[in-house]
């Protein structure tokens, strides 16, 4: 089975932190994302890899930024944590043209 | 750029019941189709997806969902539902022809009571 392991599952950081969220899967895929999760808004694109340090911006990029130094590995990184960004977390995984696979999120809290 | 709307933002449902959960898609390419569940304080799990071929599809859990596409809709639906089906419902679209991106509705809260 696939499997997509998020670091955290619950986070509390304070407004202003630097904040890494981290993702790790073990298919070998090529893709990975990072989403955001918030009620009534559904799942909305922050940024997505297509390959060891390629990147490219999703639907709502501002105040996060990545990094993949290895296949594996994809970060998300929120370079100054505001109250605004206390959400829900996803990361997903596929291989080129297949289906994405999903971690268990990490809900994190700005205060 | 692809859309997805969901129609019902919750629908509650007697236990052993129909139930049908309404999506409809906007794409000026040709898409591929999933539908996906996600539990309480769970991620997201892949139910049911549309590739091509025969445009009615099965999943797990007893799951299934049609392809229209003159209607661009991709509905899913369960004949009779379990209480463990309580779960929110994401329909999603990515393109063909090598995208990578999904592109999900705001989802669709199923509450089955006894």
């Amino acid at each position: 089975d696939v499997k997509v392991t998020q670091s955290s599952r619950y986070l509390v950081k304070r407004t202003g932190e630097k904040v890494f969220l981290e993702c790790v899967q073990d298919m070998d895929h090529e893709n990975m994302f990072w989403y955001r999760q918030d009620p009534g808004l559904g799942l909305r694109l922050i940024y997505f890899s297509y390959d060891v340090k390629m990147k490219e911006k999703g639907d709502i990029p501002e105040g996060y930024s990545v990094s993949r130094e290895k296949k594996e590995r994809f970060s998300l990184i929120l370079e100054s944590a505001s109250t605004n960004q206390t959400s829900m977390y996803l990361c997903a995984s596929s291989s080129r043209g297949g289906t994405a696979f999903f971690g268990q999120g990490t809900r994190l809290t700005v205060v | 750029a692809q859309s997805v709307t969901q129609l019902d933002s919750q629908v509650p449902v007697f236990e052993e019941a129909p139930v049908e959960l309404r999506c409809n898609y906007s794409s000026s390419v040709s898409v591929y189709l999933f539908w996906y569940v996600q539990y309480p304080n769970q991620g997201l799990q892949l139910l049911l997806k549309y590739l091509s071929g025969s445009t009615l599809v099965k999943g797990i859990n007893g799951f299934e969902a049609e392809f229209n596409k003159s209607q661009t809709s991709f509905h899913l639906r369960k004949p009779s539902v379990h209480i463990s089906d309580t779960a929110e419902y994401f329909c999603a679209v990515r393109r063909t022809g090598g995208g990578n991106k999904l592109t999900f509705g705001t989802g669709t809260q199923l509450k089955v009571e006894l």
